[in-house]
């Protein structure tokens, strides 16, 4: 079962603030949040590990609620490059599943 | 340096045939995916291999198949029973240590298109 994104898509001016969410059905044990490009392959943004352990990138941050089964990406002060769709992923045993994705725009 | 390469970027399928998606690793990671992507969809998992000789079917391997014959390999077949198959095809690979706590690193995918 694939997890739950929201929104499915968001546009923003430069400097403003966002929040991806992610949930599942299932338990879970990590988190994978990815960005991608257009035409391009999706880049690893962050890992949230069971236990609050979290593993990724300095500009961006999420949190990770195991009794909920739910994890949010938080972007703050928002840049042009930061446009893209992020993706969630779970992960158990090698058999990843990816939400929907979250279409960001963000504009000068 | 390390990564993942996939070839060839752009492929036409004829009807009826069967085409081959390379995909090449050198990160020396053990566990290796086939993810297929329609336009503005998300990322569906075919097939995945954690070790040599194994794989495990996705949630969409109908009309594929795969082999696992060395840690650096994992070749997906397109066969002629995937009645749709044009779509980016994107291959990744990772390092999974109990449930999972590694990222996965995507190749830069190919194109498939029926012709």
């Amino acid at each position: 079962q694939q997890p739950v994104q929201s929104p499915q898509a968001v546009i923003l001016r430069e400097g403003e603030d966002a929040v991806i969410n992610c949930s599942s059905s299932k338990a879970l044990y990590s988190v994978h949040w990815y960005r991608q490009k257009h035409g391009e392959a999706p880049v690893f943004l962050m890992i949230l590990l069971k236990g609050g352990e979290q593993k990724g990138h300095d500009k961006i941050s999420a949190s990770f609620n195991e009794k909920k089964q739910q994890s949010s990406l938080y972007l703050t002060a928002s840049q042009l490059s930061y446009s893209g769709t992020y993706f969630c992923g779970t992960e158990i045993y090698g058999d990843m599943r990816f939400g929907a994705g979250t279409r960001l725009t963000v504009k000068p | 340096d390390g990564g993942i390469t996939q070839s060839p970027k752009y492929l036409f399928r004829k009807e009826g045939q069967n085409v081959t998606l390379s995909c090449e690793q050198n990160l020396n990671h053990d566990a290796m995916y086939w993810y297929r992507q329609d336009p503005g969809q998300g990322l569906r998992l075919i097939y995945y291999s954690q070790i040599v000789n194994d794989f495990q079917k996705g949630d969409i391997a109908e009309g594929y198949s795969v082999s696992r014959e060395k840690k650096e390999s994992f070749p997906l077949t397109v066969t002629s029973a995937q009645k749709n198959p044009t779509a980016f095809y994107l291959c990744a690979s990772s390092n999974p240590t109990g449930y999972s706590n590694q990222p996965q690193h995507f190749g830069d995918g190919t194109r498939l298109s029926i012709l």
